[in-house]
């Protein structure tokens, strides 16, 4: 099952666009990359999924290399309520097993 | 509108007690997830079903017994072996193709009296 790493925490400002990056080196043929939100005391949120090169919704934007080692979430204009932790997920490689890491706890400052 | 639905909200269990979590889903998904996750910690999977009448363990299972008689229930009993079963479970679905995203509940958490 490919393991995903990222960055433990990030801060930013509100109004600026942020990225954060994924590294999942042993990505398999048949996985998908999604990404979710979790604020405290709630169930993660499903925010994009991608297979490779750019997908993009109405909150983020997912960018995936040709060789889809990596990927990265770009949430644009940032507020404070994006404040949550945002997990990367890549699976499920024919189970139905995920993988959850640590996330990236981000904190949008005023 | 569809979802999953966790409940109680708050649980406290005894020592030597065994507890219920209710997991309910109208998404008319095949597949549903139990997760515990501990204070800043990521998920761990407990337990997982593909399909009615059928389910598998996952990474964290010691202390734990799963049911799927309906799709859209599956409950998790949190036996008296497991020793520390403080924390907040998270039950999820999905449809049963792969790589579709999971639909999460709002949890339960669970306190040792």
């Amino acid at each position: 099952l490919a393991k995903t790493t990222q960055p433990i925490s990030m801060d930013s400002y509100e109004g600026q666009e942020v990225n954060i990056t994924c590294s999942h080196n042993n990505i398999a043929t048949n996985d998908y990359i999604t990404w979710y939100q979790q604020f405290p005391s709630q169930g993660p949120r499903f925010i994009i999924q991608g297979y490779k090169t750019k997908v993009t919704n109405e909150v983020a934007s997912l960018f995936i290399p040709a060789d889809r080692k990596s990927s990265t979430l770009s949430l644009p204009r940032v507020s404070l309520s994006d404040t949550a932790v945002y997990y990367c997920l890549v699976g499920p490689s024919g189970t139905y097993k995920y993988i959850f890491g640590t996330g990236t706890r981000l904190k949008v400052l005023a | 509108d569809g979802g999953i639905t966790q409940s109680p909200k708050y649980l406290f269990r005894k020592e030597g007690q065994n507890v219920t979590l209710s997991c309910e889903q109208n998404l008319n998904h095949d597949a549903m997830y139990w997760y515990r996750q501990d204070p800043g910690q990521g998920l761990r999977l407990i337990y997982y079903s593909q399909i009615v009448n059928d389910f598998q363990k996952g990474d964290i299972a010691e202390g734990y017994s799963v049911s799927r008689e309906k799709k859209e229930s599956f409950p998790l009993t949190v036996t008296s072996a497991q020793k520390n079963p403080t924390a907040f479970y998270l039950c999820a679905s999905s449809r049963d193709s792969l790589g579709q995203p999971q639909h999460f509940g709002d949890g339960t958490r669970l306190s040792i009296l």
